[in-house]
């Protein structure tokens, strides 16, 4: 109950298209639900969050969509470019109103390639 | 302004021998995480410290780790005796309250031989 599936492992889009990256999760005391970017040899980055009183979440070129009823979310990367090439990871938690806040569960990540 | 600083970026030792990786977090950050990454998977949960008090060390192996964060600030995390299996990076993050963002350090990438 406390794993976040991610799909898919790897994916392979060409300059300008849209990747998405999709995640569910069991445990609908999550809360929090953000998406980290890594680069090789580099720690995760946070790219954009959002909690599920939203359904969608926009920062430049990333969207997260959020399906509450389906406990399903995913990252689109709009007019991708080969610099958005990297392992992204989906990830939740649980808020203020659980011992667990702060603890991230994180997906088991998905490597993206956009090719020039 | 500094991000989470970690040492050492490699190590490599034989098995049964120890190990031990150092963390300063961000300052002014009160809550320190230490992340397990092996290959191709996602970070997952160590420990997690609120200040000087390990809230919760859970998923730490404690018969092998060991980690401390004296002073709340920078903290260390020990393996002793290192087995084949605990080769993986390990990553320490923090953030300014427990709900905040996390901001990682480049990990310790660990090869037990």
């Amino acid at each position: 109950q406390q794993q976040v599936k991610q799909s898919p492992q790897s994916l392979i889009v060409q300059k300008g298209g849209i990747p998405i990256i999709n995640c569910a999760y069991e445990n609908t005391a999550f809360d929090y639900f953000p998406w980290y970017q890594q680069f090789p040899g580099k720690g995760p980055a946070l790219l954009i969050a959002i909690r599920p009183d939203v359904s969608e979440k926009k920062e430049g070129r990333f969207t997260i969509s959020f399906n509450k009823s389906a406990k399903q979310f995913s990252l689109h990367i709009m007019d991708s470019q080969p610099g958005d090439s990297a392992t992204y990871f989906c990830a939740a938690s649980m808020g203020l109103a659980s011992s667990n806040t702060g603890k991230l569960i994180f997906g088991q990540g998905t490597t993206l390639q956009v090719k020039p | 302004e500094a991000g989470v600083v970690q040492s050492p970026r490699y190590k490599i030792i034989e098995k049964k021998q120890p190990v031990a990786f150092w963390c300063n977090p961000i300052s002014g950050h009160n809550t320190l995480y230490w992340y397990l990454q092996n290959l191709g998977q996602g970070p997952e949960l160590l420990i997690r410290y609120e200040n000087e008090e390990a809230v919760d060390d859970s998923q730490l192996p404690k018969d092998r780790f060991s980690a401390e964060r004296l002073k709340g600030v920078d903290s260390t995390l020990k393996i002793q005796p290192a087995e084949l299996g605990d080769s993986a990076v390990y990553l320490c993050a923090s953030s300014l309250e427990s709900t905040g963002e996390l901001f990682f350090g480049e990990g310790s990438r660990l090869t037990v031989l």
